[in-house]
């Protein structure tokens, strides 16, 4: 059974970073890309960056370019989100989610979720 | 503003069927496929459709997925209480380089 597990979430200040983690069990780590989905309380959803198979890929929206870096240890069968210079506007519920190919660009879906780690960034 | 337009709610009864849209360009819906995700409230989203028209296993054939041009709908069948949710589309945008959602289409079954 495929299990996504995110940790690292919490208060914030604005200005301040964070790192979230996400475990991944249950499949094959190294043959699928992987994404970071957040979801402010009460909106919809934002794809915040992804990441390829061998880390080769990378992308983010525009929203966090330059502020956050995802990243990924195929031997630890982990993903990682470095967030720094955190805005009140990045508070959310962040889901680490698993592609359905190798690659985080086009069309691929997320097939598999995690149940998420919430980001509170406020004074 | 998402750059994929839902409609906000959608509602039918239960046994019944309901479409929910989703419109978008060239850059996203028209030239890569599309998914669909259902949240129930408090949980994570799940897929229900991808590459415009197939369901991952375990995935009743209640629910349908088609793509037209620049908009892609999603069709579910025999409507039940436990449908009731928040539907969303999603698929690539190659002019932002990015994934795109949906701003999200609240399903009420009466």
């Amino acid at each position: 059974e495929v299990q996504l597990v995110e940790s690292g979430g919490g208060l914030v200040q604005p200005g301040r970073s964070l790192r979230l983690s996400c475990a991944a069990s249950g499949f094959t780590f190294d043959d699928y890309a992987m994404h970071w989905v957040r979801q402010a309380p009460g909106k919809g959803l934002e794809w915040v960056s992804g990441i390829s198979w061998n880390s080769g890929n990378i992308g983010y929206a525009d929203s966090v370019k330059g502020r956050f870096t995802i990243s990924r240890d195929n031997a630890k069968n982990s993903l990682y989100l470095q967030m720094n210079s955190l805005r009140a506007e990045d508070t959310a519920l962040y889901y680490c989610a698993k592609d359905i190919g190798p690659y985080y660009y086009g069309s691929g879906s997320s097939q598999h979720w995690g149940q998420g780690t919430l980001v509170t960034v406020s004074s | 503003q998402s750059v994929l337009t839902q409609p906000p709610s959608v509602s039918a009864a239960p046994g019944q069927k309901v479409t929910i849209s989703c419109s978008g360009s060239s850059s996203n819906i028209g030239n890569n496929y599309v998914s669909w995700y259902q949240q129930v409230p408090g949980t994570a989203p799940k897929l229900l459709i991808y590459d415009n028209n197939k369901r991952p296993s375990g995935i009743p054939d209640r629910f349908s997925g088609s793509k037209s041009g620049t908009s892609a709908t999603l069709g579910i069948t025999g409507l039940q209480t436990g449908d009731e949710a928040d539907y969303y589309c999603g698929t690539w945008d190659s002019s932002l380089s990015a994934k795109v959602f949906g701003g999200g289409t609240k399903l009420t079954v009466l």
